[in-house]
C-alpha cells in the first residue's frame, strides 16, 4: 500500500471548517484513500473514502486532487467532540477479500472553543 | 447492531501468566483484524482473517502470541506467557466484503496492564 504524509497535529477554532491534508504521491491506480478518525481511549472509526472522485457524507467532504496524489478531509463545522487524531490510508480494496489497513502516525486535530 | 464486541474490557495480570482475548465480529463480516497500539508504536497490525482462515500473521511479534477464529463468529487472541512489554490496548475489527462495506468497524479494545 501507498505511504502517506499528513501534518503532526493541528488547531481548528470550534464551528469553523476543519481542513486536514494528506499527501500520498505514490497512490496506485486501484488504491482508495480512506480516512479514520480516533477519539481518546476508542477504537478508530470510518469516516469516508474515495476513488478519484469527490465524496460527501454525514460526517465529511474527501476532496481529492485530479492527480490522485493528494487529498483533503474537510469537517463542515467542527466541535469539541470533533478532536481526534486523524489517519488518511491508501489501500488497495477489492471486492473478493478485505485487505489489511496499516495506520500512521496520523494528524492530532485540536479543536478550541 | 452491537458492533464489534470484545472482552474483557481491562485486564491486569501478573508477568508469565496466560491471557486471552476474545472478539466478536459484526454478523456478516467476513474479515476480522486484530490491532495491538501503544503511545511508542501506535496502531499495529498483528494478524487477519478472511472468511476464518489466517492470511498474513506477519505483524505478531513471537511465538507468545497466537490467534484463532474457529467460526465467523469469534476469535482469540491468547498471549502465553505474557510479558510487561506487552501492556497495550487490543483492538480487533472486522470488515465486509463488496462494494458497501471496504470500511473497518473497530471494538471499543482490550487495556491489557501486565505487571
Amino acid at each position: 500500500d501507498a505511504k502517506t504524509t499528513q501534518p503532526t497535529s493541528m488547531d481548528c477554532a470550534e464551528g469553523r471548517a476543519a481542513n486536514l491534508p494528506c499527501n500520498h504521491s505514490t497512490i496506485s491506480g486501484n488504491e482508495y484513500v480512506y480516512w479514520y478518525r480516533q477519539i481518546h481511549s476508542q477504537g478508530p472509526q470510518y469516516i469516508i473514502h474515495g476513488l478519484k472522485n469527490n465524496e460527501t457524507n454525514e460526517m465529511a467532504s474527501l476532496i481529492i486532487t485530479e492527480d490522485r496524489k493528494s487529498s483533503t478531509l474537510i469537517l463542515p463545522h467542527a466541535t469539541l467532540r470533533d478532536t481526534a487524531v486523524y489517519y488518511c490510508i491508501v489501500r488497495a480494496a477489492t471486492v473478493s477479500s478485505a485487505s489489511k489497513i496499516i495506520f500512521g502516525s496520523g494528524t492530532r486535530l485540536s479543536i478550541r472553543p | 447492531d452491537a458492533g464489534v464486541i470484545q472482552s474483557p474490557r481491562h485486564e491486569v495480570t501478573e508477568m508469565g501468566q496466560e491471557v486471552t482475548l476474545r472478539c466478536k465480529p459484526i454478523s456478516g463480516h467476513n474479515s476480522l483484524f486484530w490491532y495491538r497500539q501503544t503511545m511508542m508504536r501506535g496502531l499495529e497490525l498483528l494478524i487477519y482473517f478472511n472468511n476464518n482462515v489466517p492470511i498474513d500473521d506477519s505483524g505478531m511479534p513471537e511465538d507468545r502470541f497466537s490467534a484463532k477464529m474457529p467460526n465467523a463468529s469469534f476469535s482469540t487472541l491468547k498471549i502465553q506467557p505474557s510479558e510487561p512489554r506487552d501492556s497495550a490496548v487490543y483492538f480487533c475489527a472486522s470488515s465486509g466484503t463488496g462494494r458497501r462495506n471496504y470500511g473497518y468497524t473497530f471494538g471499543s479494545g482490550t487495556r491489557l496492564t501486565v505487571v
